[in-house]
């Protein structure tokens, strides 16, 4: 079957630090990978996404790059600051063009938490 | 900017009892998802809609769970009978098409506590 699983939380840094939690996949075809985030008190919001190998992502300053040699998909940020306290969850679709199912499989989340 | 909108957010029921959630997607959206989150959990995906139609159901626990979407715009997600084991957030989502990697945009929620 499918699964994603990401590095257990809850990680704790602080402000101006280098942040990477990792994520990694097992899929039966060629999956579009996301990482989606919460907030405290918000819903859960689509953060990057890429859909073919070697694609890299970014939006708010983090990024994270598709790589199918090794089935991961590493979300990374070069200077984090305190707003970026979330949960954040790795998430693959088998959905292909075409119209048909394409649920998002989700990974447990990893609670990030930043200190001043 | 428009939002998914869910109701109720909160809902406190006995085991054995019958719930029912509320989904209203983005206008336009033609792909719902109903999925259901334990606390600590990931998200898991109950079922999907194109429009009125089913497009996967398979994580659906069918004896008990039920979901429509008549019209094919707003949806339902129905628990009869209620077990302990039901207490989650359950989440609606919505997209413009199946099939691709659209964006999924997700409502707050409804959070379910079965005692």
């Amino acid at each position: 079957g499918n699964s994603v699983t990401q590095m257990e939380g809850p990680v704790t840094l602080s402000e101006e630090a280098f942040l990477t939690i990792n994520c990694t996949y097992t899929a039966t075809g060629y999956p579009s990978l996301f990482w989606y985030v919460q907030y405290p008190g918000e819903g859960l919001q689509l953060l990057l996404k890429a859909t073919k190998a070697d694609d890299k992502g970014s939006n708010k300053g983090f990024e994270a790059t598709y790589r199918k040699e090794t089935t991961s998909f590493h979300l990374e940020k070069g200077s984090v600051q305190v707003s970026d306290s979330a949960v954040y969850f790795c998430a693959l679709s088998l959905g292909v063009s075409g119209g048909g199912a394409d649920g998002l499989t989700f990974g447990k989340g990893t609670h990030l938490i930043i200190q001043p | 900017e428009a939002e998914v909108a869910q109701s109720p957010r909160y809902k406190i029921t006995e085991k054995s009892q019958a719930v029912a959630f509320w989904c209203d997607p983005i206008s336009g959206h033609a792909t719902l998802y109903w999925y259901r989150q334990i606390l600590g959990q990931g998200p898991e995906l109950l079922v999907q809609f194109q429009d009125e139609s089913v497009v996967d159901d398979s994580q659906l626990p069918k004896d008990r769970f039920s979901a429509e979407r008549l019209k094919g715009v707003d949806s339902t997600l129905k628990i009869q009978p209620a077990e302990l084991g039901d207490s989650a957030m359950y989440l609606c989502a919505s997209s413009l098409a199946s099939g691709g990697p659209d964006t999924q945009y997700f409502g707050p929620g409804t959070r379910l506590t079965v005692l």
